[in-house]
C-alpha cells in the first residue's frame, strides 16, 4: 500500500532557530501533499496544500513566511519553520493522496516539535 | 471554519460492548472518511463513505451517513482494548485541491 515518510519524527530546538521536516511519497507520486498541525488533545487542522512545481496554497491565519512550504519533486514536500518559538511547538503531520489506490489519503507519522 | 464537529468528545466503555461516535460537518461534501489516531502517531485510514452512499461495514466497523442532516456515525462492535484512540471524522472537499477537513475528534478508551 501507499507509504508516507515524515522525517524527523522528533524534534528539540532553540527559540529563532529554523526546523525542516521532509514527507516523501515512498511508493507513488503525489502532486499534492497536505501540512497539518496539531495541539495536545485536540484535532489536525490543515495548514497548507503543497503542490508541485508551484506555490502553497495556505489556509487563513497560516503564516506563510513562517511556514516555508517547498514541493521540488512527485515525491517530497517539505516545511521549514523559520524562527521558530516555543507557541510553534506542536505535531506536524503530513499527507498525500495516492490517485491510483482511490479516494483514501496516506499520512506520515508526525514531527513532534518541541521550541524551548 | 469548515471544520466538523464530533461527539462525544470522550467515551470510555467495557470489552465487547459498542462504540458510537457521530461526526457533523457543515457544506456539501464528496466523501466523509473516518480516521484513527493512536497517541502521538500519524492517523490510519479507516472507512470512506461517498456522498450518494447511506451505509458501509467493514469487518467491525459500521459507517452511516446522512447528507440532509449533514451528520455521520462511525459504529464499533464487540470493541477490544486494542480500540483505544483517537477517532476522527474527515470530509473530502471538492475543486483542485481535493483538501481533507477534520472533525474536532473522540478519544476512545475501551478497559479491559
Amino acid at each position: 500500500g501507499a507509504v508516507v515518510s515524515q522525517h524527523p519524527s522528533w524534534v528539540i530546538c532553540k527559540s529563532g532557530t529554523s526546523v525542516k521536516i521532509e514527507c516523501r511519497s515512498l511508493d507513488f507520486q503525489a502532486t499534492t501533499m497536505f501540512w497539518y498541525r496539531q495541539f495536545p488533545k485536540q484535532s489536525l487542522m490543515l495548514m497548507a496544500t503543497s503542490n508541485e512545481g508551484s506555490k502553497a496554497t495556505y489556509e487563513q491565519g497560516v503564516e506563510k513566511d513562517k511556514f516555508l512550504i517547498n514541493h521540488a519533486s512527485l515525491t517530497l514536500s517539505t516545511l521549514t519553520v523559520t524562527s521558530a518559538h516555543p507557541e510553534d511547538s506542536s505535531f506536524y503531520i503530513c499527507s498525500a493522496r495516492d490517485q491510483k489506490v482511490g479516494y483514501g489519503y496516506t499520512f506520515g507519522s508526525g514531527t513532534r516539535l518541541t521550541v524551548v | 471554519s469548515q471544520q466538523g464537529e464530533e461527539d462525544p468528545q470522550a467515551l470510555s466503555i467495557q470489552e465487547g460492548e459498542n462504540a458510537t461516535m457521530n461526526c457533523s460537518y457543515k457544506t456539501s461534501i464528496n466523501n466523509l472518511q473516518w480516521y484513527r489516531q493512536n497517541s502521538g502517531r500519524g492517523l490510519v485510514h479507516l472507512i470512506l463513505i461517498r456522498s450518494n452512499e447511506r451505509e458501509k461495514h467493514s469487518g467491525r466497523l459500521r459507517v452511516t451517513l446522512d447528507t440532509s442532516k449533514k451528520s455521520s456515525s462511525l459504529l464499533i462492535t464487540a470493541s477490544r482494548a486494542a480500540d483505544t484512540a483517537s477517532y476522527f471524522c474527515a470530509t473530502r472537499y471538492g475543486g483542485a485541491t481535493n483538501k481533507l477537513i477534520f472533525g474536532t475528534g473522540t478519544l476512545l478508551a475501551v478497559q479491559p
